[in-house]
């Protein structure tokens, strides 16, 4: 079966550098997704994008959070200056272009924030 | 908006028992339902899911899900659990009406015993 791949597995930095998190989803793809889960906490939705845009994003994600698809292939997630809450599992998801259809999930990228 | 809930944050039983997993949304239009499972230190996995048609719903791993519209309900079974089951279980629903997003369970870890 195709992957989503993220990379890299574990991330750690300091409370207000900048992190760049990145995902390669499935080629076929053109819906891409972030989301994250805090330890101990659901899954939440942070932003989706397609046709180079946003489409929709939650209130997590305010203006410290950017998405880009800086060419074919990655699909990136930019922390401009990290909080202590931001440490979490990151995941990278991908879907293509039938209403509905699954999403495949990357492995995640474990960020920690000291 | 659309919320997701999981009855039980915690199941632990035997290896041969059944498990019953309950999920419960609250969104009143056309949805599409999933079962998303997570073993320890690993990415989630689409374990089921229902669009349309028959309810009960076979996934992978001898697990199936029954889609009870008048109850918004979507509970997740399996007959004889084993050791390998181990894992957070995620149901999580996306309403088409609502954007493609899928919303998340809180979800549910479950600890079978040899």
């Amino acid at each position: 079966e195709p992957e989503v791949t993220q990379t890299p597995s574990h991330q750690v930095t300091q409370m207000g550098q900048e992190v760049i998190l990145r995902c390669v989803p499935i080629s076929n793809h053109l819906y891409f997704y972030w989301y994250r889960q805090i330890l101990g906490q659901k899954v939440e939705f942070l932003v989706s994008f397609y046709n180079n845009e946003i489409s929709e994003k939650s209130e997590i994600f305010d203006d410290q959070f950017s998405v880009e698809r800086p060419d074919g292939s990655n699909f990136t997630l930019k922390i401009r200056s990290t909080k202590l809450e931001d440490s979490a599992m990151y995941f990278c998801a991908s879907r293509g272009v039938v209403s509905g259809e699954k999403l495949f999930f990357g492995s995640g990228t474990q960020l920690s924030v000291l | 908006a659309q919320s997701v809930s999981q009855h039980n944050h915690h199941v632990i039983l035997s290896e041969a028992a059944s498990l019953e997993l309950g999920c419960n949304y609250s969104y009143g239009g056309t949805v599409n339902l999933f079962w998303y499972v997570q073993y320890p230190g690993q990415h989630l996995q689409l374990l089921l899911k229902y669009f349309s048609g028959d309810p009960l719903v076979k996934g992978i791993k001898g697990f199936e899900a029954e889609f009870i519209k008048s109850k918004f309900s979507f509970n997740l079974r399996k007959p004889s659990v084993q050791w390998s089951d181990t894992a957070e279980y995620f149901c999580a629903v996306n309403a088409l009406a609502a954007g493609n997003k899928l919303t998340f369970g809180g979800g549910t870890r479950v600890l079978v015993k040899p």
